[in-house]
């Protein structure tokens, strides 16, 4: 069982706007360790989508956001595109294990 | 551009060993910490081992503590996962990460394409 949970799947039709969640708790998230996200397209490697909680890399597009608030976070998906349906996860640390910790993931299907 | 290559996959009978390559170019290998990132067939991302740029401190998750071993050769920008005494469960496609250390949790920056390990008989 991961330390940081995700529903497994979310939806949305072109051009919709979606959230996915990632839950977590006192010796991870809420202990203000940083969430990252990542995108794992089916056959290929994951990502990285988000850094730093709200941060994109270059080359992501700005329809993608992060966001954190105590011991949860978010990645918002607005416009959302046929190309966004993948896999998601989330990212931390967790002291409690001393080591990095990722969600169960959430797949997204575009409608 | 960062490139990383995986090599050494294949399958294994339990209680085997084998040995994981990745080689890293187009960064300052030497100077950056690595990871390595598995993922069980159909399921998510489980994080395996990380390693410092100098090579002086390593870290494992429990599953595979006392079992895998991290290292790297700087002077062949290589990257290594030693994995012995392997498991069923164990079968996964193995990742090597360039690890962005800036924050307060570290991050998994670029990855390889993935190498698939099988631990069967």
């Amino acid at each position: 069982q991961s330390m940081l949970t995700q529903p497994p799947s979310v939806s949305g039709a072109p051009g919709q706007r979606v959230t996915i969640s990632c839950s977590g708790g006192s010796s991870n998230i809420g202990a203000d360790y940083h969430v990252h996200w990542y995108q794992q397209v089916v056959g290929t490697a994951p990502k990285l989508l988000i850094y730093g909680n709200r941060w994109r890399p270059s080359g992501v597009p700005d329809r993608f956001s992060g966001s954190k608030s105590g011991t949860s976070a978010s990645l918002a998906i607005t416009g959302l595109q046929a190309e966004d349906e993948a896999d998601y996860y989330c990212q931390s640390y967790d002291s409690s294990l001393s080591g990095l910790v990722f969600g169960g993931g959430t797949k997204l299907t575009v409608l | 551009e960062v490139e990383l290559v995986e090599s050494g996959g294949g399958l294994v009978q339990p209680g085997g060993s084998l040995r994981l390559s990745c080689a890293a170019s187009g960064f300052m290998f030497s100077i950056s910490a690595m990871s390595w990132v598995r993922q069980a067939p159909g399921k998510g991302l489980e994080w395996v081992s990380h390693i410092s740029g100098s090579g002086g401190t390593t870290n494992y998750a429990g599953a595979v503590k006392g079992r895998f071993t991290i290292s790297r050769d700087n002077s062949k920008s290589t990257l290594y996962l030693q994995m012995n005494s392997l498991r069923a469960d164990d079968t996964a496609v193995y990742y090597c990460a360039k690890v962005g250390t800036t924050g307060t949790a570290f991050r998994f920056d670029n990855w390889g394409q993935g190498n698939l390990v099988t631990v069967s008989s």
